[in-house]
């Protein structure tokens, strides 16, 4: 079992839609949960941190954590074209240090 | 805030060299970790420097190394070079003093092409 699993993709919405992306971890004692979005070509850039469970929203993305099923989402409403890339899950398992463990990541396509 | 940075943004060198690769992380912060990137593997850790010193260490052999200067720029090194070793090498910076919740900041990478 791999440490961060992702939802395989390619995902492709339709514009305006909603577009849903999955994560699990293995390590309960995890600590920090990122989404980081990076385009062909480019480095990734983080878009939302989550430390608690809940949601958390920002803009158009939410975030969603539930530790007891050691489970993170990205939920991104009104998707555009330009949200087309790929979406890495990342799970920091560290305590005295930091321990990021990436997901594979799940390529978006968004529809005009 | 200036970005991370990261240089040489790309290189071409051929089995048996060795390369450094230099990172320059966002002011302020004292951790850089890098990372290898490939198609097949994906984003794996290679390691953590925190105050000139090694936190945490990924699983690669011996021939990555790495080290952090006292202004938390930081440089990798990749000796006996393999054509396995082709791949994008990101350096991220975070603050570090939050272990276990530091949000890291990637820079543009380095393309490595070993021939």
């Amino acid at each position: 079992q791999k440490e961060v699993e992702q939802n395989s993709g390619p995902l492709s919405v339709p514009e305006g839609a909603i577009a849903s992306l999955n994560c699990t971890y293995s390590d309960r004692g995890s600590q920090s949960f990122f989404w980081y979005r990076q385009y062909s070509g480019k480095s990734p850039e983080l878009i939302m941190s989550i430390y608690s469970n809940g949601d958390k929203e920002d803009g158009r993305f939410t975030a969603q954590l539930n530790k007891a099923s050691q489970y993170v989402s990205l939920l991104i409403r009104d998707s555009q074209p330009s949200d087309s890339a790929t979406y890495l899950c990342a799970v920091n398992k560290g305590t005295s240090y930091d321990k990021v463990i990436f997901g594979p990541g799940t390529s978006l396509s968004v529809i005009p | 805030k200036a970005g991370v940075t990261q240089t040489p943004r790309y290189l071409i060198k051929t089995r048996g060299q060795q390369v450094t690769l230099s990172c320059s992380p966002i002011s302020g912060h004292r951790s850089v970790s890098w990372y290898q990137q490939t198609p097949g593997q994906g984003l794996q850790f290679l390691f953590e420097y925190f105050s000139e010193t090694q936190r945490n260490k990924g699983n690669f052999p011996g021939r990555f190394s790495g080290r952090q200067f006292s202004n938390s720029r930081s440089e990798m090194n990749v000796s006996t070079l393999e054509l396995g070793d082709s791949a994008l090498y990101l350096c991220a910076s975070s603050p570090g003093h939050q272990a276990g919740y530091n949000e890291q900041f990637f820079g543009p990478g380095t393309r490595l092409t070993v021939l």
